[in-house]
């Protein structure tokens, strides 16, 4: 499985955009990049997915670099309620679709 | 959007028994689901992929005779943790993802199991 690498943690304040960075030197073309985000004693949530091409959601965008061998979720406003682990992951389709965490990034956002 | 119910979403139980967890897509059909286990202060570990009409693929390390999964449905599967003792306490969560759809993975609320 290809690997991430993801700062353990960062923080943020309140109603300030965060960029939260991921890198994946080693994706191979049929990998998705994957981010989603924990809260304790929660499941994961999805947060967002691409492949290519910068992606948009209701929660988040997602930045890819021109190479994919890197990535950046922006939250455009931090809230209290984003404070969580983010997760960046690489899922290979050939590889079963499994999505296999690795460490991930612990965001506080301050008041 | 979609949802994945699991159940129960705590236990506990006694050195020796059997417990069983459940995974239900509730507005969706999943083909595969998949489980994951969580100690305090770590990342999910990916146990097996549970494949609807067959047998599960299990990730290296993971004993297969302890935690049996059934996936009997396009809708539900079951992890059993098979003669439970204390290191098998942890927080199990299941997810799954549509057959059809761009969606990322839904992922169920996490079961606690504690053995005692």
């Amino acid at each position: 499985d290809a690997k991430t690498t993801q700062p353990n943690s960062m923080e943020s304040n309140e109603e300030e955009p965060v960029h939260l960075p991921c890198n994946h030197s080693t994706i191979s073309g049929t990998d998705y990049i994957h981010w989603y985000r924990q809260l304790p004693s929660q499941g994961p949530e999805y947060v967002i997915h691409g492949l290519t091409s910068n992606v948009n959601n209701r929660m988040a965008s997602l930045a890819i670099a021109e190479d994919r061998k890197s990535s950046t979720l922006i939250l455009h406003r931090a809230t209290l309620r984003d404070a969580a682990v983010y997760y960046c992951i690489l899922r290979d389709v050939r590889g079963g679709n499994k999505l296999v965490f690795g460490a991930g990034t612990i965001l506080r956002v301050k008041s | 959007g979609a949802v994945v119910s699991q159940h129960p979403s705590w236990v506990i139980c006694k050195s020796g028994t059997s417990v069983k967890i459940e995974c239900r897509s509730l507005d969706f059909q999943a083909t595969t689901m998949f489980w994951y286990r969580q100690f305090p202060k770590q990342s999910l570990m990916l146990m097996a992929t549970s494949n609807e009409g067959s047998k599960a693929t299990y990730e290296q390390g993971v004993e297969k005779d302890k935690f049996l999964i059934n996936h009997a449905s396009l809708t539900l599967s079951t992890l059993t943790v098979t003669s439970a003792h204390p290191e098998d306490s942890s927080f199990y969560i299941c997810s799954a993802r549509r057959d059809r759809g761009r969606e990322g993975y839904t992922f169920g609320s996490g079961t606690r199991l504690t053995v005692v």
